[in-house]
């Protein structure tokens, strides 16, 4: 079956501009992730949602980040007045949501967001 | 708070060789441990988790890792490495009640002829 995609694949923009970043989870998962991995580094959790409730955005950086899931399915990131920093691989992933601590997370293949 | 610590940025071995990935977790609680596997180009893909039970956990392509409680590691191996096992190698926890995946820095494997 089909498993989780991210659009776009690439995504090129200005310093101070505003970008949405989709994801469209497996049929049927209820929880969905984004992640951001920065050069080098690791996966960083950002927000994590069951259904269409934020259950955890302690990872958000600050508050020009926010994402969306209004019917619990395709969710969106949004990023306000981007920054530098703000240059990485967004990844996004959904799960049963059974119980999601040991649940397999499925990841996409990512959004890379580079900031000029 | 968890973390996660994976000796090794760049590990390289001969095909044919062992592989051995460490990944080190540090957590309050007995947490749920997890070793993705991340091809160049592709996502992230599970090779696999421990949560209860046996504590010798098999996984996909050959690959296993044991959880040692007293050493609060979560080592991977295989046997004999493969020309198609190049790729970077993440370990991960999950603590508790809680959804979030806390990841290592990651381990480029390079197999070698």
């Amino acid at each position: 079956g089909a498993g989780v995609s991210q659009t776009p694949s690439n995504k090129v923009t200005e310093k101070g501009k505003y970008v949405e970043l989709r994801c469209d989870p497996i049929s049927g998962h209820t929880a969905l992730y984004w992640y951001r991995q920065s050069l080098g580094q690791g996966p960083e959790f950002l927000i994590y949602f069951q259904g269409t409730g934020a259950a955890d955005d302690s990872g958000l950086p600050n508050d020009r980040f926010f994402a969306v899931r209004p019917e619990g399915s395709v969710s969106t990131l949004k990023i306000q007045r981007t920054e530098r920093g703000d240059s990485a691989v967004y990844l996004c992933a959904s799960s049963l949501g059974i119980r999601s601590s040991t649940d397999t997370q499925y990841f996409g293949p990512g959004t890379r967001l580079t900031v000029l | 708070a968890q973390s996660v610590t994976q000796l090794g940025s760049h590990v390289s071995v001969s095909e044919g060789a062992l592989v051995l990935l460490r990944c080190n977790y540090s957590s309050s609680v007995p947490p749920y441990l997890f070793w993705y596997v991340q091809y160049p180009n592709q996502g992230l893909q599970l090779l696999l988790k421990y949560t209860t039970g046996a504590t010798l956990v098999k996984g996909i392509n050959g690959f296993e890792a044991e959880f040692k409680k007293s050493e609060t590691s979560f080592h991977l191996t295989k046997p004999s490495a493969h020309m198609s096992d190049a790729a970077e190698y993440f370990c991960a926890v999950c603590r508790g009640t809680a959804s979030k995946l806390t990841f290592g820095t990651g381990t480029r494997l390079q197999v070698t002829l």
